[in-house]
């Protein structure tokens, strides 16, 4: 399995408080990602980074920021968590872009739950 | 990236075999088709890339006529286990920076 791990896998916290998820990666890929995964709406990218200190905006990326001060760490900062945030996020890492990739791995999820 | 559509879900016994296919109308000249496949709790995991004719691995066949304009995922005889949400991804490597973009894909239920 390729060595990606996401941070913490499960949380619970209160609306208006602010929350970091972390992905971290032992395979010195260039690319990592933010999804998000809710019913009906498939994975949804939040935010990606294509270097260290390079990243983009996804498709839902507002509510959240994202760091990469490192090629091995990329976080995920909800400033104010709401209720919409509640949702199980994914973390991805890739050697490049693109939809012709055959090499995207995942984490394992990380629920999280805005009360 | 090519915009593709297929079908939000799909019901089959097991032992049958399964077609998803995936509409793909303004694929360009160097975009491949790749499927991914979701199991309940997990990220998805590549099963298969195909540019075009057929392409065969352990998991899966993919199957792209000609015109390129579809493509159809065959999973043969499934089984309990194969129960996911399958993706399909139309695309090249990207110029610039392009990122790794998933729709809603179609959810797959196997049924004893």
């Amino acid at each position: 399995d390729a060595g990606i791990t996401q941070s913490p896998r499960h949380k619970v916290t209160e609306t208006g408080t602010p929350v970091t998820l972390r992905c971290h990666q032992t395979e010195n890929h260039r690319y990592m990602y933010w999804y998000r995964q809710d019913p009906g709406h498939g994975l949804r990218l939040i935010h990606y980074s294509y270097g260290v200190k390079d990243t983009d905006k996804g498709e839902v990326s507002d509510g959240y920021s994202v760091s990469r001060s490192k090629t091995e760490d990329f976080l995920l900062t909800l400033e104010s968590a709401t209720s919409s945030q509640t949702s199980v996020y994914f973390c991805a890492i890739s050697d490049r872009g693109g939809a012709r990739n055959t090499e995207a791995f995942f984490g394992q999820g990380t629920r999280l739950t805005v009360v | 990236l090519a915009k593709t559509t297929q079908p939000i879900s799909m019901d089959s016994y097991e032992g049958q075999e399964v077609n998803i296919t995936c509409s793909h109308n303004n694929i360009a000249t160097n975009d491949y088709i790749t499927w991914y496949q979701q199991f309940p709790s997990q990220g998805p995991r590549f099963i298969i890339q195909g540019y075009k004719t057929k392409v065969t691995n352990e998991v899966a066949s993919l199957f792209i006529p000609a015109d390129r304009k579809s493509s159809t995922l065959s999973l043969p005889r499934v089984s309990l286990s194969d129960t996911a949400v399958y993706y399909c991804l139309v695309g090249d490597i990207g110029s610039g920076n392009t990122p790794l973009v998933f729709g809603k894909g179609t959810r797959l239920s196997v049924i004893a």
